[in-house]
């Protein structure tokens, strides 16, 4: 079965604190996304990694970088949280070429305050 | 950035009664995918469309890929109480990047 995994659930921050979101795919696909999704909004692209080491800013990048050192894993951080950053965060990943699939992991509800 | 335009936003339905929900767009996109979401989870994938004009079923749920590719609908047939949730359309764009429509929620009453 394919598996995206969030390791946070549930988290609650300060104002001013970093924030990493950790999330993995154990299906070997290229691709890795980071969604933020608000009620009334839909989900929202932050950022999203073709490969190892690259990245690309999607619709909302601002107050928001990530990391993918490895194939597997790519990251979420916010620098220094803010209460607008109090959202649920949704990893994704997929194979490359158009038609495929993309897989969601269970989310990430972060609370800053 | 661009979203789709998803409606309605909201439904109330008794068991038993079909439900169908839209999603248009200004752009055209090659693949439109719907996904349903229940509540404190991830999204999980119901329909993908590939080709303009396609209809596919997936058990009580039927979605169609609009000819214009600027346009695709789902149907549910019969609802029941596990019917509840968010649904969301998306259109795919280049490189697998995925535009969402804002979602239907969707509830059944017994």
């Amino acid at each position: 079965d394919v598996k995206v995994t969030q390791s946070s659930r549930y988290l609650v921050k300060r104002t001013g604190e970093k924030v990493f979101l950790e999330c993995v795919q154990d299906m070997d696909h290229e691709n890795m996304f980071w969604y933020r999704q608000d009620p009334g909004l839909g989900l929202r692209l932050i950022y999203f990694s073709y490969d190892v080491k690259m990245k690309e800013k999607g619709d909302i990048p601002e107050g928001y970088s990530v990391s993918r050192e490895k194939k597997e894993r790519f990251s979420l951080i916010l620098e220094s949280a803010s209460t607008n950053q109090t959202s649920m965060y949704l990893c994704a990943s997929s194979t490359t070429g158009s038609g495929n699939t993309i897989y969601f992991g269970e989310g990430s509800w972060l609370t800053v305050v | 950035g661009q979203q789709l335009n998803q409606s309605p936003q909201s439904m109330f339905i008794q068991e038993g009664e079909d439900v169908s929900m839209n999603c248009t767009s200004s752009s055209i996109f090659n693949t439109w995918l719907w996904y349903k979401q229940d509540p404190g989870e991830g999204p999980v994938l119901l329909i993908a469309l590939y080709k303009a004009g396609e209809l596919t079923s997936n058990g009580r749920l039927t979605a169609q890929f609009g000819i214009t590719r600027k346009d695709s609908f789902l149907n549910i047939s019969a609802s029941i109480p596990s019917d509840v949730g968010i649904y969301f359309c998306a259109g795919q764009e280049y490189g697998n990047k995925l535009v969402f429509g804002a979602g239907t929620i969707l509830r059944v009453k017994s």
